[in-house]
């Protein structure tokens, strides 16, 4: 089977970095996404890692370690538009087909 | 180039019925997923259908159903619903199974009464 975790609820300042964590327990590993969901709207695609190591895309990066099962998105600069849930989705496969594994989400709120 | 549509966007039901919902993919991508959200739950896969044809199925039970036409569009069905199906249901198209970054539609948001 697999496990993903992710912290709940987040809160952070307007200007300031937040990192989000995502643990996960899978076999076949096959690739970590990461999507942005606002309220009332369908889920957008942030990031994608498939290798150890740092991918950046403007304000936001995603780091992956295969070895630990651990990832996290990195935020920088939040801005109020940044406040949405961040879903953690995780790729395998088995038995010659792939699958996409979504984490719960991470609310995150940023205050003024 | 338009993006994956579902309709309807809203629907109400009560329980014992059943619904149909529909998914058009964007086009050029044959791959279409089906994922149910809830607060409690999360996106919980449902299948995923690649040429007519079902590659993946999430623990569901057999209430649930799709299928996809050789446009590759795609229907999920759920039959006798029940209160807990109340849920935004969601559609991702990609290329190809779970190979490629998935892009999700509007969903489908069924209240069940």
């Amino acid at each position: 089977g697999q496990n993903i975790d992710q912290p709940t609820e987040m809160t952070a300042t307007e200007g300031a970095i937040v990192q989000i964590n995502c643990t996960y327990q899978t076999s076949g590993f096959n690739g970590l996404f990461w999507y942005q969901q606002h309220a009332g709207e369908a889920p957008t695609f942030l990031s994608y890692n498939v290798l150890d190591g740092l991918e950046e895309k403007g304000r936001f990066s995603s780091f992956l370690s295969r070895s630990k099962g651990y990832s996290y998105l990195l935020l920088k600069e939040l801005q109020m538009k940044d406040s949405a849930s961040y879903l953690c989705a995780v790729r395998s496969h088995s038995g010659g087909y792939q699958k996409v594994t979504f984490g719960t989400g991470t609310k995150l709120q940023v205050i003024p | 180039k338009a993006g994956v549509t579902q309709t309807p966007r809203y629907l109400i039901k009560t329980r014992g019925q059943q619904v149909t919902l529909s998914c058009s993919p964007i086009s050029g991508h044959r791959s279409v997923s089906w994922y149910q959200q809830t607060p409690g739950q999360g996106l919980q896969f449902l299948f995923e259908y690649f040429s007519e044809t079902q590659r993946n199925k999430g623990n569901f039970p057999g209430r649930f159903s799709g299928r996809q036409f050789s446009n590759s569009r795609s229907e999920m069905n759920v039959s006798t619903l029940e209160l807990g199906d109340s849920a935004l249901y969601l559609c991702a198209s990609s290329l190809v199974p779970s190979t490629d970054t998935q892009y999700f539609g509007p969903g489908t948001r069924l209240t069940v009464l």
